[in-house]
């Protein structure tokens, strides 16, 4: 699986869009870009995920850039609830493996 | 629908002693897979099963080991204990089908060893 690079932590006012980036510059052509959080104490929460083209729930937005190396996880209207480390991770999907490689990923801090 | 389901939520062990930890995955969720987590090396991967047959493994001794059952249930067992196991253990369920890999996961079990 790809490495993914993220800074170690950011945070941004409440009701305000956070912007969380990862950079994957070498990630593969059947590599998704899955998006996790986990909240203190609570098991990691699936976010999203997409192969090329932006991606939307009622979550977040996925932006991936056109090369693939970069992409943005998009939090319209961040809450305090928000409040988590989200870790950026690049995998085949599906197949015979369903292993998630986590790095330390990013610390956001919503602020009132 | 309920989500995955781990028991016990909590445990506390002595040196020496093994332990059994319970998955119930999400109804019609064929992939369980096992993470540890710890303060020092976070989030690692320990066992996926799917179709009661262990189809990917970390990096851990073998004194770590799983199983699942035909209604896709899992267990881990860790035997011989050592203060070092201390951690969240937790739980991901998902389809295991091509492009629905998705995981989903419990809350976890929080193991202290002392």
């Amino acid at each position: 699986d790809a490495k993914t690079t993220q800074p170690p932590s950011m945070d941004c006012a409440e009701g305000r869009a956070a912007n969380l980036p990862c950079n994957h510059s070498t990630i593969s052509g059947n590599e998704y870009v899955y998006w996790y959080r986990q909240i203190h104490s609570q098991g990691p929460q699936y976010i999203i995920h997409g192969l090329k083209n932006n991606e939307t729930n009622e979550m977040a937005s996925l932006i991936i850039t056109e090369d693939r190396k970069s992409s943005t996880l998009i939090l319209p209207h961040a809450t305090l609830r928000d409040t988590a480390v989200y870790y950026c991770i690049v995998r085949v999907a599906g197949g015979a493996n369903s292993k998630l490689t986590f790095g330390k990923g990013i610390t956001l801090s919503v602020r009132p | 629908k309920a989500g995955v389901t781990q028991t016990p939520r909590y445990l506390i062990k002595t040196r020496g002693q093994q332990v059994t930890l319970s998955c119930s995955p999400i109804s019609g969720h064929r992939s369980v897979s096992w993470y540890q987590q710890t303060p020092g090396q976070g989030l690692q991967f320990l066992f996926e099963y799917f179709s009661e047959t262990q189809r990917n493994k970390g990096n851990f001794p073998g004194r770590f080991s799983g199983r699942q059952f035909s209604n896709s249930r899992s267990e881990m067992n860790v035997s011989t204990l050592e203060l070092g196991d201390s951690a969240l253990y937790l739980c991901a369920s998902s389809l295991g089908q091509f492009n629905r890999a998705e995981a989903f996961f419990g809350q976890g079990t929080r193991l202290t060893v002392v």
